[in-house]
């Protein structure tokens, strides 16, 4: 199974700042590579699929990048809504996984 | 507007079974794969299974094998998870999700609310 390792676990930031998620695979999983917000209580949402493609509805300020085993996940200006969960998901082969989730708090 | 609602959650005893019913509206639904993911109580995300399009074809972690069955009845748009054998660790709340293609690989671009699924004696 592929193992997708988060950085960091958890993270505090002040609004405004910039924010960057990191997710290592364990190997070679090209661009099969997708972010999910999460807030308490609720279900995952999509955010950036493909790496680096936003969903549509997204709002501009989340970012993707990477591919092969190191991706990244940038917030350019943190707001106080974006207060959640963040989970990688790679889809290169069965079974999916996710990381194990980076918690955002704001400072 | 894409919804999936989950359906069928509650507490069980371990060795006992519990059917998930996940009803879909508002796109084509055999054009789209259907997976179940779970995530236990301050857990994350654990995919559990997937069926295709027609449900000709379905997968299922290592933890659901032999144990948990996925169907589907694209006539009333709907996917099922069926739940044997059930253990302490499969308390999760289970979420319904789209795949964004026919099969199993790609992203989830829509979620159910979820069914909280109690696994205790």
């Amino acid at each position: 199974d592929i193992q997708l390792t988060q950085s960091p676990s958890s993270l505090s930031a002040y609004v405004g700042d910039r924010v960057t998620i990191t997710c290592q695979a364990s190997q070679d999983i090209s661009n099969y590579l997708n972010w999910y917000q999460q807030k308490p209580g609720k279900a995952p949402k999509l955010l950036i699929y493909d790496a680096s493609n936003l969903e549509t509805g997204v709002p501009s300020r989340f970012s993707g990048s990477g591919s092969g085993t190191d991706f990244t996940l940038t917030l350019s200006s943190l707001q106080p809504e974006d207060i959640a969960t963040y989970y990688c998901q790679h889809y290169d082969d069965l079974p999916i996984t996710f990381g194990q989730g980076t918690r955002l708090e704001i400072k | 507007e894409v919804q999936l609602v989950e359906s069928g959650g509650g507490v069980v005893r371990p060795g006992g079974s519990l059917r998930l019913s996940c009803a879909a509206s508002g796109f084509t639904f055999d054009d789209y794969g259907v997976a179940w993911v779970r995530q236990g109580p301050g857990k994350g995300l654990e995919w559990v299974s997937g069926i295709n399009w027609n449900g000709g074809r379905t997968r299922y972690a290592d933890s659901a094998k032999g144990r948990f069955t996925i169907s589907r009845d694209n006539a009333n748009k709907s996917v099922d998870l069926q739940m044997n054998s059930l253990r302490v660790e499969d308390t999760a709340v289970y979420y319904c999700a789209r795949v964004h293609n026919s099969g199993f690989l790609y992203y989830f671009d829509s979620w159910g609310q979820g069914a909280l699924v109690t696994v205790s004696s």
